[in-house]
């Protein structure tokens, strides 16, 4: 069974900062990861994804995202925070070798960045 | 493009009536989702259609929910009997393959 844990409810960093928002997987196949972020009263928006490749990934407005899968971990990073940052953040996770298989969220990290 | 629309954007009900949410998911995706979201909390899956394929169901809460995807491409949530827990925002999205989700913006329900 897919499971996605994000440890902390809330992460709290000031502007200009590095912020980490934390995801664990685990999955029996292949690991497709993905963020999204979901900003007040709006749907959610997909960031960036990891689907083969490079570690690394880049996603939209400067984030990005390690793959990492000794530790099953798909960290969501920014360099330098901004206050319009803050939102919450969902980490999914699907099987790729299983078509049809459903993604799995986990329960969102709430983001606020402080100036 | 035209991203995933729902409508409508906010529907408020009294408790007991039926309501139907609906979803266009952007054109040529084959899947859609359906999502339940209480107030910045997080995502409980409702219900998957894939294609052809039956769809998974294994998230509807109760036999009073229930959706149903027309040509493969427009889909209706219908909530029977609504209760006041049923209040939420509930989330519909598209997908091609295996790839990412795009979500439409949602429809506000309140039961009052």
């Amino acid at each position: 069974a897919q499971s996605v844990a994000q440890p902390e409810d809330q992460v709290n960093v000031a502007e200009g900062n590095p912020l980490t928002v934390k995801c664990t997987y685990s999955v029996s196949g292949n690991p497709y990861l993905f963020w999204y972020v979901q900003y007040p009263n709006r749907g959610l928006q997909f960031l960036l994804k990891y689907i083969t490749g490079d570690n690394l990934v880049k996603g939209s407005y400067g984030f990005e995202a390690e793959f990492n899968k000794s530790q099953t971990s798909f960290h969501l990073k920014k360099p330098s925070a901004l206050v319009s940052d803050s939102a919450l953040y969902f980490c999914a996770v699907r099987d790729g070798d299983n078509y049809g298989q459903n993604f799995v969220f986990g329960p969102g990290t709430r983001l606020s960045v402080l100036p | 493009g035209a991203g995933v629309s729902q409508s409508p954007s906010n529907k408020v009900t009294e408790k007991g009536k039926d309501v139907e949410l609906r979803c266009d998911p952007i054109s040529g995706h084959t899947a859609l989702y359906w999502y339940r979201q209480s107030l910045g909390q997080g995502l409980e899956f409702l219900i998957y259609f894939q294609g052809n394929s039956a769809p998974d169901k294994s998230g509807l809460p109760s036999d009073r929910f229930s959706a149903e995807r027309t040509g493969g491409s427009v889909s209706t949530l219908t909530i029977q009997r609504t209760q006041q827990e049923d209040s939420a925002v509930y989330l519909c999205a598209s997908s091609n393959d295996l790839y990412e989700q795009y979500f439409g913006p949602g429809t506000r329900l309140t039961v009052t």
